[in-house]
């Protein structure tokens, strides 16, 4: 099956800068890869996502990009703020039995100073 | 339109109590997702159910049972718990079409003594 490695597990940043977490994925079939913001006690909210036919997507301060060749994919946030403190997870799509599945990183937790 | 609800928010079970994790959704979404959530792990996949009358395994079914009632529910079942089935359950959902995005429930957190 698909696993998918993230790093690093914490990261910590000054307001104002920039933050980036790594994934990798082992199965070249994966084709979808959304990222996940948790805030704590709460549920997983979708903030970014990214199709295997497309290297780099970007939302006001935050971008993914795709490498298929080394199957790994990345979330940017630049001008980092104290609200985008929270568990950033990132997964990545296979079909199996007629449904998407995702297999998620194990997430990372994002503290950005003030 | 709520979107995904679990019911109850939080649980506590005594080992071998049963008990069944409700979650419904409004959004008229065919494929349905449980996992569980623990510190460290990310979030695994218990069990789905890719249209309605169809349930199959994920990564993590053993201990768990799953009925698909209708489009809307989704159920978990513990026969028996077990302290290592102490976590944060999710719930998600996802249409057919379009967006692969994923919808999660507010959790639900059980605690097995």
């Amino acid at each position: 099956g698909e696993n998918v490695e993230q790093h690093p597990s914490t990261l910590s940043v000054q307001e104002g800068d920039s933050a980036v977490i790594k994934c990798t994925y082992s199965d070249s079939a994966s084709n979808y890869f959304p990222w996940y913001k948790q805030e704590l006690g709460k549920r997983p909210q979708l903030i970014i996502d990214i199709r295997s036919n497309v290297g780099e997507k970007k939302d006001q301060r935050i971008a993914v990009t795709l490498n298929k060749t080394a199957k790994h994919f990345s979330l940017h946030i630049t001008e980092t703020q104290p609200e985008d403190s929270a568990v950033y997870f990132c997964a990545a799509s296979l079909v199996r039995a007629g449904s998407y599945q995702l297999t998620f990183g194990k997430g990372t937790k994002l503290s950005v100073i003030p | 339109n709520a979107g995904v609800t679990q019911t109850p928010k939080f649980q506590v079970l005594k080992t071998g109590q049963s008990m069944t994790l409700q979650c419904a959704q409004d959004m008229n979404h065919n494929s349905m997702y449980w996992y569980r959530q623990d510190p460290g792990m990310g979030l695994r996949l218990i069990y789905y159910s890719a249209s309605e009358g169809t349930t199959d395994k994920g990564e993590v079914p053993n201990g768990y049972n799953v009925s698909r009632l209708n489009k809307r529910e989704f159920s978990l079942r513990l026969e028996s718990a077990a302290p290592s089935q102490t976590s944060v359950y999710f719930c998600a959902c996802k249409t057919a079409e379009g967006t692969d995005t994923q919808y999660f429930g507010p959790g639900t957190r059980l605690t097995v003594l």
